[in-house]
């Protein structure tokens, strides 16, 4: 069965530190991954994704993740954390017949100034 | 590109009524169009799949006839609550696909149900 893992809901992150959330996934066929940003009562917005090739891919706002199949992880790292990355982040995987995404249950980030 | 609007972006109703949010592609043709919903502080559940032109296809546990889904054209899904009550209360967000691997999501939709 599809599903996405987010082990950590909450982390709380100094600003200028770095960070790495945590994204596992059980999926039966090649995964698209993608890591996802939604600050309160918005949708979502794509920081990057994966689909083939080279397993660190780099995203939007300073956000890179990489792809470990071994471990069919996907974790996304910043080297520093700025206050307006607080917010909640989504990985999720897709693919398959007609591309249905599945979503981890979130981590949310908080910044200390 | 690749932009995805929905409307009304907040709705509140009275327990009973029914309620419609549109989901529109606005730069691209859409053969697959998703709604999700999304309860407070929690992930995004996907409720259907629907293709434009053939009946929309319903997870697990998501009732059918209660959550109306109609793909009318390439670029238009619509998801009208039939029956709402203070439980169907949530965030609604669409997405839609062009034929790739990407969805592409619409800002999201409010629903309150007094």
């Amino acid at each position: 069965a599809q599903s996405v893992t987010q082990p950590d809901i909450h982390i709380t992150v100094s600003e200028g530190a770095s960070l790495e959330l945590r994204c596992n996934y059980s999926y039966g066929a090649t995964p698209y991954l993608f890591w996802y940003v939604q600050s309160p009562g918005q949708g979502l917005q794509l920081l990057l994704k994966y689909f083939s090739g080279d397993t660190l891919v780099q995203g939007i706002k300073g956000f890179e993740a990489e792809f470990k199949r071994s471990q069919s992880s996907f974790n996304l790292r910043k080297p520093s954390v700025h206050w307006s990355d607080a917010a909640e982040y989504f990985c999720a995987v897709g693919g398959g017949n007609f591309n249905k995404f599945y979503f981890g249950s979130g981590t949310k980030l908080n910044v200390k100034p | 590109g690749a932009v995805v609007s929905q409307h009304p972006s907040r709705v509140i109703c009275k327990s009973g009524t029914s309620v419609k949010i549109e989901c529109r592609s606005l730069d691209f043709q859409a053969t697959t169009m998703f709604w999700y919903r999304q309860f407070p502080k929690q992930s995004l559940m996907l409720m259907a799949t629907s293709n434009e032109g053939s009946k929309a296809t319903y997870e697990q546990g998501v009732e059918k006839d209660k959550f109306l889904i109609n793909h009318a054209s390439l670029t238009l899904s619509t998801l009208t609550v039939t029956s709402a009550h203070p439980e169907d209360s949530s965030f609604y967000i669409c997405s839609a696909n062009a034929g790739g691997n990407e969805q592409f999501f619409g800002p999201g939709t409010r629903l309150t149900v007094l």
